[in-house]
C-alpha cells in the first residue's frame, strides 16, 4: 500500500494549458502539503492544509489553487501554465504538525 | 523559521562513517531538528529526528550539543545506496502553521 499517492507521475504540457495534480494519503493525517522541486533542487513549501482549512500559502502566483475535499487528498490545480512551472511537485502529509513528513514520488511536470 | 547551513556535497568510500554537520544558529525552543534523506527521481524520506544530546535507530544517529546550535547527521558504514541528498531541517514539530523549511541540502556520493 502506498501511503501518499499522487497522480499523474509525469505530465507534459503546452504554456497556457491548465492541468491538476492529485494526492492522496492513507496514513490517517490530518495536514498535507504541496511541495515544488525546481531544476536546482530547491524543494520549497507551497501549500499546507490541516483538516481541508488552507493553513499555508506561501508566495505562490494564483493560478496555483489547491482543493482539499476531504482530509485525505490535496490536489492541485494550476491554470494558464508557464515554463517556469516546470519542476517536480511533491505532495506531503503528517499527522498535526510537521513533525514527520511522508512524501509523494513526486509529479514532473513540463510545461513546452 | 531557523535557517539551516550545511556542505553542499561530500564524498566517501563505502564502508567508511559519514557525519554530516548542520548549523543552526537561530534555532528556537520550540524546534526539533529532523534530517530526510532523497534518492533521484522520490520523495525526501524521514531518517532521524531529535531534540537534544543523541538519538540513534536503525538508519543512523543525531548528535546535537548542549547549545543546539548545530547537529551532526552520522551514518555508519555507508554503502553505494547511501549515495543520496541529505536535508536538515529545523522546526517546531506541533505547528501546522509551520511548515519545515528545506534548505540546499549536502548531496552525499559514496564510492566504491
Amino acid at each position: 500500500d502506498t501511503a501518499v499517492s499522487q497522480t499523474p507521475k509525469y505530465l507534459v504540457t503546452q504554456m497556457g494549458n491548465d492541468k491538476s495534480i492529485k494526492c492522496e494519503q492513507n496514513l490517517g493525517h490530518d495536514t498535507m502539503y504541496w511541495y515544488k522541486q525546481d531544476s536546482k533542487k530547491f524543494l520549497k513549501i507551497m501549500f499546507s492544509y490541516n483538516n481541508k482549512e488552507l493553513i499555508i500559502n506561501e508566495t505562490v502566483p494564483n493560478r496555483f489553487s489547491p482543493k482539499s475535499p476531504d482530509k485525505a487528498h490535496l490536489n492541485l490545480h494550476i491554470n494558464s501554465l508557464e515554463l517556469g512551472d516546470s519542476a517536480v511537485y511533491f505532495c506531503a502529509s503528517s499527522q498535526g504538525g510537521p513533525g514527520e513528513l511522508f512524501f509523494g514520488e513526486g509529479s514532473r511536470l513540463t510545461v513546452l | 523559521l531557523a535557517k539551516t547551513t550545511q556542505p553542499i556535497s561530500m564524498d566517501s568510500y563505502e564502508g567508511q562513517e559519514v557525519n554530516i554537520t548542520c548549523s543552526h544558529n537561530n534555532i528556537a525552543t520550540n524546534d526539533y531538528i529532523t534530517w530526510y534523506q532523497q534518492f533521484p527521481s522520490q520523495g525526501p524520506r524521514f531518517i532521524i529526528q531529535g531534540y537534544k544530546t543523541k538519538v540513534t535507530n536503525e538508519v543512523a544517529s543525531l548528535f546535537i550539543p548542549a547549545d543546539r546550535k548545530s547537529s551532526t547527521l552520522s551514518l555508519p558504514r555507508v554503502s553505494l545506496s547511501d549515495t543520496a541528498v541529505y536535508y536538515c531541517l529545523v522546526g517546531d514539530r506541533g505547528s501546522g502553521n509551520t511548515p519545515l523549511v528545506f534548505g540546499k541540502g549536502t548531496r552525499l556520493s559514496v564510492i566504491a
